[in-house]
Formats: structure tokens, C-alpha cells, sequence
């Protein structure tokens, strides 16, 4: 299986700052790379799929990059709404994983 | 907008089934394309995918739970649904059913429902 690493497993920052949530691969997997965001007590939400595609309804202000093994979720200004804990998922066959998580809070 | 809601039995005693079962509102289960999958969080734990079933009836399953698990549709009532045998402890978890329409991504997903399995 392949394994999907986050980085940090949490952060806080100030709201308007620039934030960037880290996602490695142990194996390369192309451009076959999804985040979700998971709000407490919602249902999770589909934000990027293929590393950079922003799905249909989310704000701008996320954005997706990345090929292979590394790859970055970026919250251009971070909002009091994007608290949440944030999931990468790889999806090159089954079993598809996913990492364990970050959360983000504001300070 | 699709809508999924999952229901079952928030409790179930070791050695017991574990059946759930995922509604869908605003799309059909036999959408030309479709994927409905099962996925699973155990307490403080990442989130596992449990396999999905195609809207053909062809089935996925994750290889550590394929022995374990059983996915069905029922056309007649718009839903999905999970079975697993036996159950023990290790089945704990919040259990998610979501959808797959454009790839092996999913775009929507139910609340969750809790499931604890103890005597």
C-alpha cells in the first residue's frame, strides 16, 4: 500500500496569513492526489483532485501543486471558515489511502 | 446536489453483523459511472477506505478488510450498503459512505455515523 504523510499534524496561524499543509507519497503517484476539508460536526468536502484542480465552488484562496511524491495544499489567506482538519488522498489503485491529517485553527 | 446519508445500528455486540446502509438523494445509484464506497475512521485514527461498488454491481474492496466486508446495492430504495460478519472491537469507528462520479475521488460525502461495538 502506499503510504501518505502529512505535514504538520497541526498549525495556528493569524487569520489573512498565508498557509501551506505539506503531503508525501512513498511512492510516486503521478498526479493522482485529492484534498478534502473536514469541518467539525460537517461533512467532508472535496477541495482539489488531481494535485491542482480545484473542484467546482471552492474559493480561490485554496490551491493545489505538486507531482510524484511531494505535494502542497496552500490557503492563500486563511479565513475564520477554514477551520478544519485537512486530508490528502491518493487514488492510483486500490487500496486508495490517505493521509492522517492537519489541523488548522486560527491564532 | 447529491446527498448521501448513511443509517444503521450505532451499537452492535461482538460476534454481531454490522449492516449500514447509504441513501442517495439527487443522483441515481445506477448513474453510468458511478462509484459508491465505504470509508471508515477509527477513534484518533486516519481515515481507511473499505471498498466500493461500481453501479454495475462490480465491487472493490480494500485487500486488509476484502475477506471481512460486503458491499450491495438495492436500486429499489436508491441505496448502498455495508455488511460486515463478526465484528469486534477493532471495527469501532465513525463509517462514512461517499460518491465517486468523475474518478476515484470522492466528491460527496454522507455526515458519518458513529458505530461502537461492545458488549
Amino acid at each position: 500500500d502506499i503510504q501518505m504523510t502529512q505535514s504538520p499534524s497541526s498549525l495556528s496561524a493569524p487569520v489573512g496569513d498565508r498557509v501551506t499543509i505539506t503531503c508525501r507519497a512513498s511512492q510516486g503517484i503521478s498526479n493522482y492526489l485529492a484534498w478534502y476539508q473536514h469541518k467539525p460536526g460537517r461533512v467532508p468536502k472535496l477541495l482539489i483532485y488531481s494535485a491542482s484542480t480545484l473542484q467546482s465552488g471552492v474559493p480561490s484562496r485554496f490551491s493545489g501543486s505538486g507531482s510524484g511524491t511531494d505535494f502542497t495544499l496552500t490557503i492563500s489567506s486563511l479565513q475564520p471558515e477554514d477551520v478544519a482538519i485537512y486530508y490528502c488522498q491518493e487514488f492510483t489503485g486500490v487500496p486508495y489511502t490517505f493521509g492522517q491529517g492537519t489541523k488548522v485553527e486560527i491564532k | 446536489q447529491v446527498q448521501l446519508q448513511e443509517s444503521g445500528p450505532g451499537l452492535v455486540k461482538p460476534s454481531q453483523t454490522l449492516s449500514l446502509s447509504c441513501t442517495v438523494s439527487g443522483a441515481s445509484i445506477t448513474n453510468a459511472g458511478a462509484y459508491w464506497t465505504w470509508i471508515r475512521q477509527h477513534p484518533g485514527k486516519g481515515l481507511e477506505w473499505i471498498g466500493y461498488i461500481h453501479y454495475t454491481g462490480k465491487t472493490y474492496y480494500n485487500p486488509s478488510l476484502e475477506s471481512r466486508v460486503t458491499l450491495s446495492l438495492d436500486t429499489s430504495k436508491n441505496q448502498f450498503s455495508l455488511r460486515v460478519p463478526s465484528v469486534t472491537a477493532a471495527d469501532t469507528a465513525i463509517y462514512y459512505c461517499a460518491s465517486a462520479f468523475e474518478g476515484y475521488y470522492f466528491d460527496f460525502w454522507g455526515q458519518g455515523t458513529p458505530v461502537t461495538v461492545s458488549s
